[in-house]
């Protein structure tokens, strides 16, 4: 079965700082890899996403970038961190084909202080 | 472009109470339909889905039914538990083959014994 591992779980960091969460899937190949972004008490908010190695789009501009470097992991990375970027980070993945679902990372809570 | 509109939480239930959670969409083509629910400091796990009109979507006592008259996917729980406490996200599959999900903003429900 598929599986899909997030890291770290939480993370404070100062601003100014740089940033990298990575996300490794399990048990399927060529998935489509997404990075959502969950502020508090709103809803999620699609900021990459991957269709292959090499391949990233981003959704919205912003602080942050991402990065494929291989099939099954998806990185996501700032290069200074601002207090705007706190929030809860997803990993998903699903079979990129049209309409079927995306499986969900447990989520790494950012603080930047 | 597309859209998805849930009703404003929190939402508090006694135990053993019925819910509904309305959602609404906006699309061109033909999407699919998610509901997505999310647990304290937890990714987000799917709970049901439809993938065309008049399709029900059903798991763990939650039902939703694919409307396409009414451009719902409204979701209903007969009777209600404590542990059903949780933040329900409506969701479709966009257009084309990436896979990208649109949601809702989210609505906690609180259940109280």
């Amino acid at each position: 079965s598929q599986t899909i591992h997030q890291w770290p779980a939480t993370l404070v960091q100062p601003v100014g700082s740089p940033l990298s969460l990575e996300c490794t899937v399990e048990g399927t190949s060529n998935p489509n890899l997404y990075w959502y972004r969950q502020a508090a008490g709103r809803g999620l908010q699609l900021l990459f996403y991957s269709v292959g190695i090499g391949q990233i789009s981003s959704e919205v501009p912003q602080n942050l970038s991402a990065s494929r470097p291989q099939d099954r992991q998806f990185i996501l990375s700032s290069k200074k961190l601002l207090l705007s970027d706190s929030g809860f980070y997803l990993c998903a993945w699903s079979a990129g084909r049209q309409n079927t679902e995306a499986f969900f990372g447990q989520g790494t809570r950012l603080t930047v202080v | 472009g597309d859209s998805v509109t849930q009703m404003e939480g929190p939402v508090t239930l006694s135990e053993e109470a019925c819910l509904t959670i309305n959602c609404t969409y906006t699309a061109t083509g033909y999407p699919s339909l998610f509901w997505y629910v999310q647990y304290p400091g937890e990714g987000l796990q799917l709970l049901l889905k439809a993938t065309k009109a008049d399709d029900k979507g059903s798991n763990k006592g939650f039902e939703a039914t694919y409307r396409k008259e009414t451009t719902s996917f409204h979701l209903e729980k007969g009777s209600v538990q404590v542990s059903d406490s949780a933040v329900y996200f409506c969701a479709l599959s966009g257009s084309g083959n990436t896979g990208k999900l649109i949601f809702g903003q989210g609505t906690t429900l609180q259940v109280k014994p």
